[in-house]
């Protein structure tokens, strides 16, 4: 595709629910991120992907967060029992290389996550 | 840790003026990298300009130039000409040369470019 994109744009869940948000990353794309950005805040890091391999997970915030990408294109980032603290929108960006400062990290609109 | 701190929450200029957006970080690092992302209503983070650290020489993209002060840990971003399609979020941004770094994020100037 074009970019990277996102589903859903925005999500409500009532509190204890279950919540799945895609990421189709740019065709070709090794690295994948996920990003957690509270209203008022910038993004901060979740969670790291080089292909199929999650390299890094030190930025979940707790055990209900669990990403995948198990085919090394499409990530889920799911999120189980929401809270009221999980309301924040979620950018998922991709870069061509493994991450180097100097590779352009493209992000997706995000998925704005509403917990009731 | 690194830290990025954006002090102007919020900014409003009048269309082909220019604005200065102020960024400052901390780090015991020496070399390192600096970014200026600009998100707009849509949403999407994009890339607008970014710094190695161990270069004198400031970083410039068209409208936008920076003002990288190394010794007072300073990154200013300069938008000359500032058109309406300025109007967004912008984000400060650092990242450390360590394989694990990941990009730090200042919490954003609001700009208004008014017509």
């Amino acid at each position: 595709g074009a970019g990277v994109s996102q589903s859903p744009r925005y999500k409500v869940a009532k509190r204890g629910q279950d919540v799945a948000l895609r990421c189709d990353p740019i065709s070709g794309h090794v690295s994948l991120f996920w990003y957690q950005q509270a209203l008022g805040q910038g993004p901060e890091f979740l969670t790291y992907f080089q292909n199929e391999a999650q390299l890094d997970k030190s930025g979940l915030p707790s055990d209900r967060f669990f990403a995948e990408r198990p085919e090394g294109s499409v990530s889920t980032l799911k999120i189980q029992r929401t809270q009221q603290e999980d309301s924040a929108v979620y950018l998922c960006a991709s870069s061509l290389v493994p991450p180097t400062p100097w590779d352009t990290q493209y992000f997706g609109p995000g998925t704005r996550l509403t917990v009731l | 840790a690194q830290t990025v701190t954006q002090s102007q929450p919020e900014m409003s200029v009048q269309e082909a003026e220019t604005v200065t957006l102020s960024c400052t970080y901390d780090t015991s690092e020496n070399n390192y990298y600096l970014f200026w992302y600009k998100q707009p209503p849509s949403r999407q983070m994009i890339l607008v300009i970014r710094q190695e650290a161990y270069k004198q020489q400031n970083a410039t993209e068209n409208r936008f130039s920076v003002n990288f002060q190394k010794a007072a840990k300073s990154f200013s971003l300069k938008i000359s000409d500032s058109q309406l399609g300025d109007t967004a979020m912008y984000f400060c941004a650092f990242m450390g040369m360590n394989r694990d770094d990941k990009i730090i994020f200042g919490k954003g100037t609001r700009l208004h470019i008014l017509p």
